[in-house]
């Protein structure tokens, strides 16, 4: 059960595109179809951003976009805006109804 | 409005126990599996343990496992996690979490956290 990885830090200007990874095995990530993600702001509770690998909750703007290959999966922000700048952490089914996280990754908008 | 409430968090010696509870509202509380995932400060999440919408099964990470217990009490719609055994590397902000729909495999709500400080 150790940690998805993902990358500490990704920055993009307003109104550009970043995409960043969540690499697990095929125990977890590469085993199911499962991947969600979570956005956390400072202070506060995480929200759920993508599931299923790339379906989104109502609600959450269709900027966010995931996907997934092999063991690797990955969330991708269009249109970056400053309310996004926030913490986001994959999670994945890794089977007998439990989970893992990633080590999440810092998202800072220039 | 689904609403969780955690509450039971607070300064703990090593060694000790402690018990989290979670209240929930808003939604049929019996028929939705919940979790138990924890921050430890300035760190990333980590999923501690998951139970059944009727309580009978229950699951753990293996960081946990031995020392955590996780139940619920339906009539009262509300989650519980016993955790005995506390080391300082305990100490974080446990959530409870609600799984989005029957047999989903994601966590559509979450409480607002409780602290536990694990600290002679």
């Amino acid at each position: 059960q150790s940690a998805l990885t993902q990358p500490a830090s990704v920055s993009g200007s307003p109104g550009q595109s970043i995409t960043f990874s969540c690499t697990g095995t095929s125990s977890d990530v590469g085993g199911y179809n499962y991947v969600s993600w979570y956005q956390q702001h400072p202070g506060k509770a995480p929200k759920l951003m993508v599931y299923d690998v790339s379906k989104r909750p109502s609600g959450v703007s269709n900027r966010f976009s995931g996907s997934k290959s092999g063991n690797t999966a990955s969330l991708t922000i269009s249109g970056l805006q400053a309310e996004d700048e926030a913490d986001y952490y994959c999670c994945s089914y890794a089977g007998t109804s439990t989970y893992v996280f990633g080590t999440g990754t810092k998202v800072t908008v220039l | 409005e689904v609403q969780l409430v955690e509450s039971g968090g607070g300064l703990v010696q090593p060694g000790g126990s402690l018990r989290l509870s979670c209240a929930a509202s808003g939604f049929t509380f019996s028929s939705y599996a919940m979790s138990w995932v924890r921050q430890a400060p300035g760190k990333g999440l980590e999923w501690l343990s998951g139970i059944s919408g009727a309580g009978g099964s229950t699951y753990y990470a293996d960081s946990v496992k031995g020392r955590f217990t996780i139940s619920r009490d339906n009539s009262k719609n509300t989650l519980f996690l016993q955790m005995n055994s506390l080391r300082a590397d305990d100490t974080a902000v446990y959530y409870c979490a609600k799984d989005r729909e029957m047999a989903t495999t994601d966590f559509d709500c979450w409480g607002q956290g409780t602290l536990i400080t694990v600290s002679s």
